[in-house]
């Protein structure tokens, strides 16, 4: 059973306008939250984390908000551009006692698409 | 040559062949790693390497064979794959074993098996 989903396959939003992109998990052991862009014919590059301990970490224009009550992440792009368009993807982990991450859980990945 | 790279882009190999997928890091990282991605799967982690040794193997079947000759170089060697072996093979790295924003990823080799 997965344990991180992401059940919009494909988003599709205005330039200008805001893309929100979801992902729910069920294993409340999960403590850090990463979200993932890639680009067709490339590999997946870091974006933007969380850990549990916050519910809202904020990069230029990308915000992630986590809410942990019900096991839920989103990814806000404000506002949205052409050059955004590409597969989201979220990944949850543990982090270790010595600090560092342990082996990251994926969901399958969100297709955004900004047309201009 | 920067980042992780991996060759070959694209490979296509009937059951019976036997085929290698290579990675190299310019990173200076003493870990890498094998990830599958399936066709509407998530990523999944397949090998995990650090300071050259094995410490991970999430239950791949053995016609997946990896090879760490050094911190800089990763292999997969396949052999005897079944069609649902097709998938994008990705390749990462990152320093002592740590994932998350540390983990570096190549651009992928597309694998078909016919």
């Amino acid at each position: 059973d997965q344990q991180v989903k992401q059940n919009s396959p494909s988003l599709s939003v205005q330039e200008g306008r805001i893309s929100i992109l979801n992902c729910d998990y069920t294993n409340s052991m999960f403590d850090y939250f990463l979200w993932y862009k890639k680009y067709p014919a490339e590999g997946p590059t870091f974006l933007i984390s969380i850990s549990s301990i916050k519910d809202k970490n904020e990069d230029g224009r990308f915000t992630v908000f986590l809410n942990k009550s019900a096991k839920h992440l989103s990814l806000h792009i404000v506002p949205s551009q052409p050059g955004d368009s590409a597969v989201y993807f979220c990944a949850a982990t543990q982090v270790n006692y010595g600090g560092s991450q342990g082996n990251l859980i994926f969901g399958k990945g969100t297709k955004l698409s900004v047309k201009p | 040559e920067t980042g992780v790279t991996q060759t070959p882009r694209h490979l296509v190999m009937g059951m019976t062949n036997k085929k290698s997928l290579k990675c190299e890091q310019h990173l200076g990282h003493n870990a890498m790693y094998w990830y599958k991605q399936s066709a509407k799967k998530p990523l999944e982690l397949m090998f995990v390497y650090s300071l050259e040794e094995r410490v991970e193997n999430n239950s791949v079947p053995s016609r997946f064979s990896p090879e760490c000759p050094n911190s800089s170089h990763l292999f997969l060697h396949l052999h005897t794959l079944q069609p649902e072996d097709s998938a994008l093979y990705l390749c990462a790295s990152s320093q002592d074993g740590e994932f998350g924003e540390k983990l570096f990823f190549g651009s992928g080799t597309q694998l078909s098996v016919l």
